[in-house]
């Protein structure tokens, strides 16, 4: 079992350019998550997904989209990058309240 | 008020002491509370839940809940400095699984 899982580790991007982390998860966990921390303001949730097939904005969701592919993988896409989303984020999933922790996304914006 | 509070430390205790961990939440219909450990540079790790007053223990770590005062705490029996690290409370207000965060709390071991 690998758990939760998420491409890539690392990132720098330009202001403007476009990417997409990947999270999959193998615990046929329904909901799955994608948080951001920065330093001294803890977790910050995007955006969720309950189920395969649903997706709910979170306490910061602006300049981001997912996308719930199937039960095993939640993708989330900054469309035009700023700065001020320099962050790590951190994809998670859960049976119930429970929730488990991909190993991170280190996010460098230029 | 933040809704998750915790200290932001660091907090300091020496190798083999009793590490205390308190977190304090503002939504008293919250009904299920976590404690994540998070190393540096890596992902939060869940240690301790508990969902009904009183303690849980499991080996050398005790979760305390008192929904009356609306504090839920972490005890560290004998800490190891391999215990230092981050410690993160999240609480559960409703039925869609969402968690709240507090900030976190440095806990130092110092050998």
């Amino acid at each position: 079992n690998a758990g939760v899982t998420q491409t890539p580790k690392f990132q720098v991007l330009k202001t403007g350019q476009s990417m997409t982390l990947q999270c999959a998860q193998d615990m046929n966990h329904n909901s799955m998550y994608w948080y951001r921390q920065d330093p001294g303001m803890g977790l910050r949730l995007i955006y969720y997904s309950a189920s395969e097939g649903t997706t709910d904005k979170g306490e910061v969701p602006n300049g981001y989209n997912v996308s719930r592919l199937n039960k095993r993988e939640f993708s989330l896409r900054l469309e035009s990058a700023a700065p001020s989303q320099t962050s790590v984020y951190f994809c998670a999933s859960s049976y119930l309240d429970e929730q488990f922790f991909g190993p991170g996304t280190r996010l460098t914006v230029l | 008020q933040k809704e998750v509070e915790q200290n932001s430390g660091p907090l300091s205790v020496p190798e083999g002491a009793i590490a205390s961990l308190n977190c304090t939440y503002s939504d008293r219909v919250s009904q299920s509370f976590f404690w994540y450990r998070q190393y540096s540079g890596k992902s939060p790790e869940l240690i301790m839940s508990i969902y009904s007053n009183g303690d849980k223990e499991d080996g050398r770590f005790t979760a305390q809940l008192n929904k009356a005062s609306q504090y839920v705490s972490l005890l560290i029996r004998d800490s190891q400095p391999s215990d230092s690290a981050t410690y993160l409370c999240a609480v559960n207000r409703d039925s869609n699984y969402q968690l709240i965060w507090g900030a976190g709390t440095k806990l130092i071991i110092k050998p």
